[in-house]
């Protein structure tokens, strides 16, 4: 089974703080994602990356920025801190799909078990 | 870009019995798939079941089935005989061929004993 793991289930920071969230994901899967998870809201989607050192913004990158610098890993970093900031942190990762018909492409995203980050 | 919408911020349904949660898309797209996902309480979102949209015929997991309507947009999931261990937070989610998935913002299912 593929496992996504997240480095802190719960994590408790300061305003202002630079915060790193870190995902790592053992079944070399090329894509790997940074949700945010909000009441009312769903997900959003913060950054993505299909590769090793390449990244694409999503919906809400403004106040973050990622890393990517192995496959297996990808991390999340808050680079000052707000206490609009708090939130639920979804990390996932897929297979890279080709398009319809390829391997890969009717593969569904693997998530992490969350970060409950707060921001006093 | 690609929206999901689900327009049921919660449901409720009588153990043993059925419920119908709703979900629609918009696209261009001719080619993609769609997704269910369940997030239990505090743990972890798991996959429900999938779809590929040039399939015609309804995919069905045990007790969870889909109604697929492509002109429509539309996906529903069917839970069948539902147990108390299906209450949970239930999210439809759209693959597109640029291989970001968009989510819709959740329906929170509750099983009455």
């Amino acid at each position: 089974d593929v496992k996504v793991t997240q480095s802190s289930r719960y994590l408790v920071k300061r305003t202002g703080e630079k915060v790193f969230l870190e995902c790592v994901q053992d079944m070399d899967h090329e894509n790997m994602f940074w949700y945010r998870q909000d009441p009312g809201l769903g997900l959003r989607l913060i950054y993505f990356s299909y590769d090793v050192k390449m990244k694409e913004k999503g919906d809400i990158p403004e106040g973050y920025s990622v890393s990517r610098e192995k496959k297996e890993r990808f991390s999340l970093i808050l680079e000052s801190a707000s206490t609009n900031q708090t939130s639920m942190y979804l990390c996932a990762s897929s297979l890279f799909g080709y398009g319809i018909g390829t391997s890969g492409f009717h593969q569904p995203q693997h998530f992490g078990d969350g970060t409950r980050l707060s921001i006093l | 870009a690609q929206t999901v919408t689900q327009s049921q911020p919660e449901m409720s349904v009588q153990e043993a019995e059925t419920v119908t949660l709703s979900c629609t898309y918009d696209t261009s797209e001719s080619d993609y798939y769609l997704f269910w996902y369940k997030q239990p309480p505090s743990r972890q979102m798991i996959l429900v079941i999938r779809q590929e949209a040039y399939k015609q015929q309804n995919a069905t997991e045990n007790r969870f089935s889909v109604n697929f309507q492509k002109a429509a947009k539309s996906f529903s999931l069917k839970i069948s005989d539902s147990q108390l261990g299906d209450a949970a937070m239930y999210f439809c989610a759209y693959r597109s061929s640029s291989n970001q998935f968009y989510f819709g913002t959740g329906t929170s299912l509750t099983v009455i004993p």
